[in-house]
């Protein structure tokens, strides 16, 4: 059982480019998440999706974008990146909002 | 504003020895908590989730206990091994947003 996966595993970009970060699960949890991690800063929410259909803003959702057409699948859209950007990013799943979390193995981004 | 604390940062204890990892929280307004641990350049693995109601959990050689009225919680590992060295991460659950507040984490080595 693969649980989660990330792609890519990591990529370098160049300011003022666009990238998506894919995230597909297989264990049909409802929640799903998206979170950085920055060294010194831990671990921040950037969007969430309590549901299929519907998104939300974490604590740090500017400069990102999501959406969630499917159960198994939460993108992540950095529409112009920008050098603060530079993080690792974790997607992550819950069968309910207030259920353990589960994490994939994560994307480290540069941006240059 | 939720804040999590987690102390000391590092530790260094020779193999076989019991610990104790820390974590206090500002608001014990929680629905869970949450122990996880992370190898270096790796995701995070979900440990012990405690709900609100619960005083510990365990499972195999750790224990998680929660005292939300005075927002702490702690980690008890027995007999540490070389294998346990990782950065361990608590996280609360207060149910806003369906966000985990993380903690900065401890980083553990464990000493032949």
């Amino acid at each position: 059982t693969a649980g989660i996966t990330q792609a890519p595993t990591s990529q370098i970009l160049a300011a003022g480019r666009s990238m998506t970060l894919r995230c597909t699960q297989d264990m049909r949890h409802n929640a799903m998440y998206w979170y950085r991690q920055d060294l010194g800063l831990g671990l921040r929410l950037i969007h969430y999706s309590n549901t299929a259909g519907t998104t939300g803003k974490g604590e740090v959702p500017d400069g990102y974008s999501v959406s969630r057409a499917n159960t198994d699948d939460f993108p992540l859209t950095l529409a112009s990146a920008v050098p603060s950007q530079t993080s690792v990013y974790f997607c992550a799943t819950s069968s309910g909002g207030l259920g353990e979390q589960f994490f994939g193995p994560g994307t480290r981004l540069t941006v240059l | 504003k939720q804040e999590v604390t987690q102390i000391p940062a590092a530790l260094s204890v020779p193999e076989g020895e019991n610990l104790v990892l820390n974590c206090s929280f500002t608001d014990s307004a929680i629905y869970n908590l949450q122990w996880f641990r992370q190898d270096p350049g790796k995701g995070l693995t979900s440990l012990l989730l405690i709900q609100s109601s619960q005083r510990e959990q365990t499972s195999g050689r750790l224990n998680a206990s929660l005292d939300k009225s005075s927002g702490r919680s702690t980690l008890y590992i027995a007999a540490s091994q070389p294998g346990d060295s990782a950065t361990y991460l608590c996280a609360v659950n207060t149910g806003t947003a369906s966000k985990l507040t993380f903690g900065t984490g401890t980083r553990l080595q464990v000493t032949l």
